[in-house]
């Protein structure tokens, strides 16, 4: 099956820094591939997602970018807020088996004011 | 609010004993998805639901069982539980999951506490 690994695990920043979080799959034939952000105490939430076909995307603050040849995907955070701070979870899925998210151990990212 | 529910928000039980955790999905959608996350680890994919039929399995121990009822809503079972089952369970649903992966939505959780 599908391996995500996820680094850091943790991620200290100073507010106004950017923060990247990188996760590596192993299937090749993972083609979706998720990022969930869970405050603490709180539901995990999608912030955004990546499919296969494309290389990059951005919503305001947040960019993915995927690289299926090396099978790693990266999390972009620019202009860092404290309410970015957080547990930062990525995902992967293959096509045979799209209902089965293979989430990356996590990431706690600590935004200093 | 994601619009998914769980109950009971909190669970506390002794070992040995069998707990049952509801959820019910976002109005729409026909799967549901249950993952464990321990104490500070990440989210662990138990099984997955589609429409009342069983679609995806991850490392679900088998004293632990799901189903999913006609109405959409889901329920977990754990049994014979262990100090190791304490951990927090999210349910999650999805629109579909017959033509390709869609967004989770999680609901807030519950944690199972086993003295």
């Amino acid at each position: 099956g599908e391996n995500v690994e996820q680094h850091p695990s943790t991620l200290s920043v100073q507010e106004g820094d950017s923060a990247v979080i990188k996760c590596t799959y192993s299937d090749s034939a993972s083609n979706y591939f998720p990022w969930y952000k869970q405050e603490l105490g709180k539901r995990p939430q999608l912030i955004i997602d990546i499919r296969s076909n494309v290389g990059e995307k951005k919503d305001q603050r947040i960019a993915v970018t995927l690289n299926k040849t090396a099978k790693h995907f990266s999390l972009h955070i620019t202009e860092t807020q404290p309410e970015d701070s957080a547990v930062y979870f990525c995902a992967a899925t293959p096509f045979y088996n799209f209902n089965k998210f293979y989430f990356g151990s996590g990431t706690k990212l600590n935004v200093k004011p | 609010d994601s619009g998914v529910t769980q109950t009971p928000k909190h669970l506390i039980t002794a070992t040995g004993q069998r707990v049952t955790l509801r959820c019910s999905p976002r109005s729409g959608d026909l799967s549901v998805y249950w993952y464990q996350q321990s104490l500070d680890q990440g989210l662990q994919f138990l099984i997955q639901y589609y429409n009342g039929e069983e679609r995806a399995k991850g490392n679900i121990l088998e004293r632990f069982s799901a189903q999913q009822f006609p109405d959409l809503h889901s329920e977990l079972n754990l049994s014979s539980l262990e100090l190791g089952d304490s951990a927090l369970y999210f349910c999650a649903s999805s629109v579909a999951g017959t033509s390709g992966p869609n967004e989770q939505f999680f609901g807030p959780g519950t944690r199972l506490t086993v003295l």
